[in-house]
């Protein structure tokens, strides 16, 4: 099946500081899905990506889909301590189903 | 709307005993998934359905059961519970067309000790 990989695991950041986390695929994706999810909380739709090359802006977080529709990345410029949590990827394919990436769990320090 | 919600937030089992996790939506969603979570795994498949009468598998549907008799509601089974069940697990519901999955509603959770 179809698999999705996620870097980093882990990211430590001081507050102010950016930070990236990136999906990977083997195949080309129909689109991508972006998840934040709060420590003990449920996972949040962030935004789709749909259109190879797109670039998404919802204020510090910059979304991109690759041209060839295999990555993706997430970036969070100045962060704050309400960034603080996981970022799932999950890819969709024509399959019926999302594939979720493993998620980049950041923590900021103030 | 509630969106989705599950119960119960959190259970404990005994190894060998059976437990439904239900889960309801509000929104008429077509598509409905139940997914487990364990620490650096992400987000795994349990089982999905597109419809009231129609469930599939997913990545890890080996002791779970689904149904769904209603749009509304898609209980999870669980027959013999096992340690390794030992988990978060997250129902969630969206649209779907053309065999692509649109943003998932996901739950409260709730969390499962199997001792």
């Amino acid at each position: 099946g179809q698999q999705v990989m996620q870097i980093p695991q882990y990211q430590h950041v001081q507050e102010g500081e950016d930070f990236t986390t990136y999906c990977n695929s083997s195949t080309t994706l129909s689109n991508i899905q972006w998840y934040k999810q709060r420590p003990g909380g449920h996972p949040v739709f962030l935004i789709q990506l749909v259109k190879s090359g797109e670039v998404k802006k919802q204020k510090r977080l910059t979304f991109q889909f690759g041209e060839a529709k295999k990555n993706s990345s997430l970036h969070i410029t100045a962060t704050q301590t309400t960034d603080v949590g996981t970022y799932f990827c999950a890819a969709g394919g024509s399959a019926r189903q999302l594939t979720f990436g493993s998620g980049t769990q950041l923590t900021v320090l103030p | 709307n509630a969106g989705v919600t599950q119960t119960p937030k959190f259970q404990v089992l005994k190894t060998g005993q059976s437990m439904t996790l239900q889960c309801a939506q509000d929104m008429n969603h077509e598509y409905m998934s139940w997914y487990r979570q364990d620490p650096g795994m992400g987000l795994r498949l349990i089982h999905y359905s597109v419809g009231a009468g129609i469930t599939d598998q997913g990545e890890v549907p080996n002791g779970y059961n689904v149904s769904r008799s209603t749009t509304e509601d898609f209980p999870l089974r669980l027959l013999s519970a096992a340690p390794s069940q030992t988990s978060v697990y997250f129902c969630a519901s969206s649209r779907i067309s053309g065999g692509a999955v649109y943003t998932q509603y996901f739950g409260p959770g709730t969390r499962l000790t199997v001792l």
